[in-house]
């Protein structure tokens, strides 16, 4: 089946530094990416789709300015959290969307990156 | 996409049958059901999905009513590590926009 890689898996960082996530599909292209945050006991939120070559489309109440995305290929997708604080603490979960015969508009997860902030 | 309903939590006996049921009554005729879970902090991972006909795969089963309102989600003999967090979902195959979470079933398997 398809794979979705994130880089790190953890990450600590101190208040004010900016940290970068990696999303990488393995086996399969996407022209789609999402980028999803959760906190402690909540569900998965998504927070912004990017698309490979374009701008990034951000959920309402999600800063553009902070969290950066970038698509350059078609196998790679960064999240760079800049700035950041205490609250920016969680979860960061990435999903790529398929565009082989296989994985044709399915969507697929990656291991997720949780990042503590101090 | 339409809206699901599922118990926010379930216990099972491990080796016996899980079965967790998921309401979508506005279905409409051209979305599947797709099930999804989430081992603690780990990324979903995709397990089943259907549209009407019930499916079996090496993970699970999907049992789907006739009318399509609801779902069950038959995982045969529950283990250990099945204990995690499953997501019903409702979308259209192909559909350009992401997947939605909503709470999912907290599923606790116990020895």
């Amino acid at each position: 089946g398809a794979v979705v890689s994130q880089h790190p898996s953890w990450v600590i960082c101190k208040s004010g530094t900016s940290v970068k996530i990696e999303c990488r599909s393995l086996d399969f292209q996407a022209t789609t990416m999402f980028w999803y945050r959760q906190f402690p006991k909540q569900s998965l939120m998504l927070m912004a789709t990017s698309n490979e070559g374009s701008k990034a489309t951000y959920e309402q109440g999600v800063e553009k300015d902070k969290f950066l995305i970038n698509h350059a290929s078609l196998t790679l997708s960064t999240l760079t959290v800049t700035s950041a604080h205490p609250e920016d603490s969680s979860f960061y979960i990435c999903s790529a969307r398929g565009e082989t015969s296989e994985a044709y508009n399915e969507q697929f997860f990656g291991p997720g990156t949780r990042l503590t902030v101090l | 996409d339409a809206k699901t309903t599922q118990p926010p939590s379930m216990d099972c006996a491990e080796g016996r049958a899980a079965n967790l049921p998921c309401n979508h009554s506005t279905i409409s005729g051209n979305e599947y059901v797709y099930w999804y879970r989430q081992i603690h902090s780990q990324g979903p991972q995709y397990i089943i999905h259907g549209l009407k006909n019930n499916e079996t795969n090496e993970m699970a089963s999907l049992i789907i009513t006739e009318d399509r309102k609801s779902s069950t989600l038959i995982l045969p003999h529950a283990t250990l590590r099945d204990t995690a967090v499953y997501y019903c979902i409702v979308r259209a195959r192909g559909s350009q926009g992401n997947l939605i979470f909503g709470k999912g079933t907290k599923l606790s398997v116990k020895p």
